[in-house]
């Protein structure tokens, strides 16, 4: 079947322009994972659902990043007002059941904001 | 404070050759750990996790817990192994969510 699909693959921005980021995971995985991943870095958590609730925002860097799930499958990542600063491949991974599952990656959306 | 250290960037190795990417960690709790892999133009994928205790692709780790170290183990290189490896770790138990914490990751080159 289908992985973890991310669109768009990349994003130029403007500094100051809002920017949605799409991720469609795994059919029937209830755990939904946002990670940012700078150059030369590992990934970095953002923010982990369970179908649609968000039970953890914790990595979210500020209050200008905002993600949701509203019917508990696909997810979007918005970054309002881009800042230099936010240009990274922003991956998602979506997982069976969470815990310890497996969790499969897509192949990430690239931002650069200019 | 949680965290993941991938002391090299860069492990370039002849065909054959042995090979160990180290990762050291740091956690409070009792964590599991993983080794992912991105191979050039590929997705990361999950190469293997301590839990598991299997060989993938030649590849094994052992959790040293007195060390709080996690290094992958090749005895022979292949080219086919180059690619960008990171160790993982996340809070093993109920209340875990699954979220992983990334060392920064170690580039394994494989010349011929």
């Amino acid at each position: 079947g289908a992985g973890v699909s991310q669109s768009p693959r990349y994003k130029v921005a403007k500094r100051g322009q809002d920017v949605a980021l799409r991720c469609d995971p795994i059919s029937g995985h209830v755990s939904l994972f946002w990670y940012q991943q700078a150059l030369g870095q590992g990934p970095e958590f953002l923010t982990y659902f369970q179908n649609e609730a968000q039970l953890d925002k914790s990595g979210l860097p500020s209050d200008r990043f905002f993600a949701e799930r509203p019917e508990g499958s696909v997810s979007t990542l918005k970054i309002q007002r881009t800042q230099q600063e936010d240009s990274a491949v922003y991956l998602c991974a979506s997982s069976f059941s969470g815990r310890q599952e497996t969790q499969y990656f897509g192949p990430g959306t690239r931002l650069l904001v200019l | 404070a949680q965290r993941v250290t991938q002391p090299e960037k860069l492990l370039s190795v002849f065909k054959g050759a042995p090979v160990e990417l180290k990762c050291n960690y740091s956690y409070s709790g009792s964590p599991e750990l993983f080794w992912y892999v991105q191979y050039s133009r590929q997705r990361l994928q999950l190469l293997l996790r301590h839990i598991s205790r299997e060989s993938i692709k030649g590849f094994t780790a052992d959790l040293n817990k007195g060390e709080t170290s996690f290094h992958l183990k090749k005895p022979f290189a292949q080219e086919e192994d180059s690619a960008m490896y990171y160790c993982a770790l996340t809070r093993h138990g109920s209340s875990n969510t699954g979220k992983l914490i990334f060392g920064q990751g170690t580039t394994l080159q494989v010349k011929p």
